[in-house]
């Protein structure tokens, strides 16, 4: 089992439609939660990152972190064609070195948002 | 540009040839990360430098792999001896010093070097 599981998608959705996109994670450890867009043949973007649980609002996006249950959620509102990416979540514990933290990834969710 | 750029964007290489790669970080930016990405799976860590001193190595990075910061501004990763396993892309991120909050920075993705092992 992965200590991160993202379902690859696609997500297929009509423009304007609100999209959900979910990760679970096994490792208690993991302190921070992150969401990075990735477009095709690009490097990811980060999006949103959040440290408790609970809400976190920005624009259009909406991160959700549950701990109890280990799920972690990206929504998007009103989607446009220009959503259209591959999305990753991504969660951190402190490395061995004590002085940064290595993101663990998801596999990421293809959403494609159609006109 | 004054984002992460990664040189060269593409390379097609003959099994048992060695390659490197390039990564310029943002100037200011004091630590460094390679990851790998393969078709359909998210950036998979392979070690980050802080300045020159690279402290951390992924298990990933086998004997072949060598990284290096010589002046703690630009990266190289070497791969000897290629072989098919390694066609990925091999993406670098940067990252400047931690916020005093202790709040997780922000790393900085290039554009990634896409690597074809025949």
């Amino acid at each position: 089992q992965k200590e991160v599981e993202q379902d690859p998608g696609p997500l297929s959705v009509p423009e304007g439609a609100i999209v959900s996109l979910n990760c679970t994670y096994s490792n208690s450890a993991f302190q921070y939660f992150m969401w990075y867009r990735q477009y095709s043949r690009k490097g990811p973007e980060l999006l949103m990152y959040t440290y408790s649980s609970g809400n976190k609002e920005d624009g259009r996006f909406t991160a959700q972190v549950d701990k109890s249950s280990k799920y972690i959620s990206l929504f998007i509102r009103d989607s446009q064609p220009s959503d259209s990416a591959t999305y990753l979540c991504a969660m951190t514990s402190r490395g061995s070195s004590g002085g940064s933290y290595i993101p663990t990834f998801g596999r990421g969710t293809s959403l494609i948002v159609h006109p | 540009d004054t984002g992460v750029s990664q040189d060269p964007r593409h390379k097609i290489t003959k099994r048992g040839q060695n390659v490197t790669f390039r990564c310029d970080p943002i100037s200011e930016h004091n630590r460094l990360y390679w990851y790998r990405q393969t078709l359909g799976q998210g950036p998979e860590f392979l070690t980050y430098f802080q300045n020159e001193a690279q402290l951390e190595k992924s298990r990933l990075l086998s004997d072949r792999f060598s990284a290096e910061r010589p002046k703690g501004s630009f990266s190289t990763l070497e791969i000897q001896r290629t072989e098919q396993g390694d066609s990925a892309m091999y993406l670098c991120a940067s990252s400047g010093p931690i916020l005093t909050s202790g709040i997780q920075e922000t790393q900085y993705f290039g554009p990634g070097t896409r690597l074809l092992v025949l």
